[in-house]
């Protein structure tokens, strides 16, 4: 069982505009930084956001990230069918001296 | 270029034993802290295990403690994972990952699989 919540699944048409939660608690994402990861199919998980909002250097800036108290928002614009993945958050737990993620959504594009 | 390469997964019978490695290149290794993060297949992705640059500090998940040990050689620029008792639930891909001053996981290597059955 995953500590921070995602949503399973989400969809939406190319081009469009997609939005990810990631809901926690204040042990995690509430008191430390908010990650993100992509991992399309067959491959290793990718750093796509880190320290909230920040994107490491060649990560498109049609990714963004936010995140409000307790819970965190991954933002993808002028969706492509290569965005067809899995998404992670990812933060650190102050209270279980671990890292944890939520379970994963997986982006389809129609 | 950011390298981890791992290496050490196999087939295992349950009660058996790995040494998982991971062998780092491209940026100062003493400096980073570490970790391995499994997938069993299908599913999503679970932290295993923390060490500090200095190795002063191991974490491990509640899942693992006892079983696993990490470690590393940071003259060898390389990260280990001993992992014994194994169990069906272990199977999974081990992937080793650096980690920021602000406990972000930055760089992934491609993973090494480990399969427990009998």
């Amino acid at each position: 069982q995953s500590v921070l919540t995602q949503p399973p699944s989400v969809s939406a048409a190319p081009g469009q505009r997609v939005t990810i939660s990631c809901s926690g608690s204040t042990s995690n994402i509430g008191n430390n930084y908010v990650s993100w990861y992509q991992q399309l199919p067959g491959t290793a998980p990718k750093l796509l956001i880190y320290d909230n909002n920040e994107r490491p250097s060649g990560i498109s800036d049609r990714f963004s990230g936010s995140k409000f108290g307790t819970s965190a928002t991954l933002g993808i614009t002028g969706l492509q069918t290569g965005d067809e993945a899995d998404y992670y958050c990812g933060a650190w737990d102050s209270s279980l001296n671990a890292v944890i993620f939520g379970g994963g959504t997986k982006l389809t594009v129609l | 270029e950011v390298q981890l390469v791992e290496s050490g997964g196999g087939l295992v019978q349950p009660g058996g034993s790995l040494r998982l490695s991971c062998v780092a290149s491209g940026f100062t290794f003493r400096s980073y802290s570490m970790n391995w993060v499994r997938q069993a297949p299908g599913k999503g992705l679970e932290w295993v295990s923390y060490i500090s640059s200095s190795s002063r500090t191991i974490h491990y998940a509640d899942s693992v403690k006892g079983r696993f040990t990490i470690s590393r050689d940071n003259a060898k620029n390389s990260l280990f994972l001993e992992v014994t008792g194994l169990r069906d639930g272990d199977t999974a891909v081990y992937y080793c990952a650096t980690m920021t001053p602000s406990l972000v996981l930055e760089y992934w290597g491609q993973g090494t699989l480990v399969t427990v059955s009998s």
